[in-house]
């Protein structure tokens, strides 16, 4: 089973900021990753997919990069409600596995 | 608009099985041309992909979960089904069903959740 590190674990910043998250897998993912937003009580939701894919109604400021084993979330300029939890998934290889998060939490 | 909805028991017995049901609306399952999949989060705690299914009844399961689920589909009632085995108090978690996109497996339509409490 591949396994994904987020890190870091919480990252801190006022809105208006430049968010970096990001996510390494055990072995090569090729670009089979995507990444997800999730706020309390909520289902997440698919932000990003093929790594660098925006996924339908999502802002532009919301970016992903890298390939086999290490990918970036970057969030331009954090809005209010970019506060949430973010998750990485791979595809490139079953089980479907996800990291462990990343919170952004306001500062 | 293709909505899903998990229904099922809140509270389930150790060593009873959980059984959850994804009614599917706005789409059929049998012409979708999707899998169909079962995701778990535990409180506090991150993802876990538990399996997935095609309309036809194929079916992929994660290895750490294979011995004790089973995911079926009923293409009659657009709906698929999870049936989770002698369960304890770690399988205690919000289950959601979701729809990964058809031509890869990141999931972009997901249910709102069902939490499942494992307690006598």
């Amino acid at each position: 089973e591949i396994v994904l590190t987020q890190f870091p674990g919480t990252l801190s910043l006022s809105p208006g900021e430049r968010a970096t998250l990001s996510c390494r897998a055990s072995q090569s993912v090729s670009s089979n990753l995507a990444w997800y937003q999730q706020k309390p009580g909520q289902a997440p939701r698919l932000l990003i997919y093929g790594a660098s894919s925006r996924a339908t109604g999502i802002p532009d400021r919301f970016s992903g990069s890298g390939s086999g084993t290490d990918f970036t979330l970057t969030i331009s300029r954090l809005a209010p409600e970019d506060f949430a939890v973010y998750y990485c998934q791979q595809y490139g290889s079953s089980p479907w596995t996800f990291g462990q998060g990343t919170k952004v939490e306001i500062k | 608009q293709l909505q899903l909805q998990e229904s099922g028991p809140g509270l389930v017995k150790p060593s009873e099985t959980l059984s959850l049901t994804c009614s599917v609306s706005g789409a059929s399952i049998s012409n979708s041309g999707h899998y169909w999949g079962w995701i778990r989060q535990p409180p506090g705690k991150g993802l876990e992909w538990i399996g997935s299914i095609y309309y036809s009844g194929t079916t992929y399961y994660n290895p750490s979960l294979k011995s004790r689920v089973t995911i079926s589909v009923d293409t009659s009632k657009n709906e698929f089904s999870l049936n989770l085995r002698s369960v304890t108090a770690t399988d205690t978690a919000v289950y959601y069903c979701a729809r990964p996109r058809r031509w890869d497996n990141a999931f972009d339509i997901w249910g709102q959740g069902t939490m499942v409490t494992v307690s006598s």
